[in-house]
């Protein structure tokens, strides 16, 4: 089984700041992870991605995540925030027998403040 | 590209209609998959396809049918429509299995009273 928890249904910081939006995963075999983000009113789309291999993975908008295996989490992160960086982020899972089907967690809501 | 295109983009059914949401992509991928997004729940499967001909049921199935018989078309059916069953359905499409990742359409927001 695979699943993912987000740690923070809701996140707001000034526009600048660092942004750290935390995903945890559960899976028994080595995992693909994901995080993509939602506009409002749109589909979700892929932001960025971890396989095999490097660890700190970059994807679009300067946002990036690293995979730690020991600790089991692929946190997001970006320097300096945008307001056009407010959206719902969902981190997701894939792994083993599933591999063709991703677990969503409840996804975190970034809000930006001037 | 036109990605994955979803149609319609907003329903409203009585209880006990029975309607199908259509799902089309042109890039040739062989997975495709149904979603259904509710407010802090995230995205839970519904049903997914793996080919042509090959459909499996993910979390949440009931209520619902699918069946793929071309590599671009994955129509979702609801056979009796309940107030559950409002929600925003999104339908997904990767290139294989693993870690290359979905591409989604738009969504259709679909309300039953």
């Amino acid at each position: 089984a695979q699943s993912v928890t987000q740690l923070g249904s809701h996140v707001s910081v000034s526009e600048g700041a660092l942004v750290l939006l935390r995903c945890n995963y559960s899976s028994s075999v080595p995992p693909y992870l994901f995080w993509y983000v939602q506009y409002p009113n749109q589909g979700l789309q892929l932001l960025l991605k971890y396989t095999t291999g490097a660890t700190l993975v970059k994807g679009i908008n300067g946002f990036e995540a690293e995979f730690k295996k020991s600790e089991t989490s692929f946190h997001l992160t970006k320097p300096s925030a945008h307001m056009s960086d407010a959206a719902e982020y969902f981190c997701a899972v894939s792994a083993g027998t599933n591999a063709g089907k991703s677990t969503f967690g409840d996804g975190t809501t970034l809000t930006v403040k001037p | 590209n036109a990605g994955v295109t979803q149609t319609p983009k907003f329903q409203v059914l009585k209880t006990g209609q029975s309607m199908t949401l259509q799902c089309a992509q042109d890039m040739n991928h062989e997975y495709m998959s149904w979603y259904r997004q509710d407010p802090g729940m995230g995205l839970r499967l519904i049903h997914y396809s793996v080919g042509a001909g090959i459909t499996d049921q993910g979390e949440v199935p009931n209520g619902y049918n699918v069946s793929r018989s071309t590599t671009e078309d994955f129509p979702l059916r609801l056979l009796s429509a309940a107030p559950s069953q409002t929600s925003v359905y999104f339908c997904a499409s990767s290139r294989g299995a693993g870690g290359r990742g979905y591409t989604f359409g738009s969504g259709t927001r679909l309300t039953v009273v």
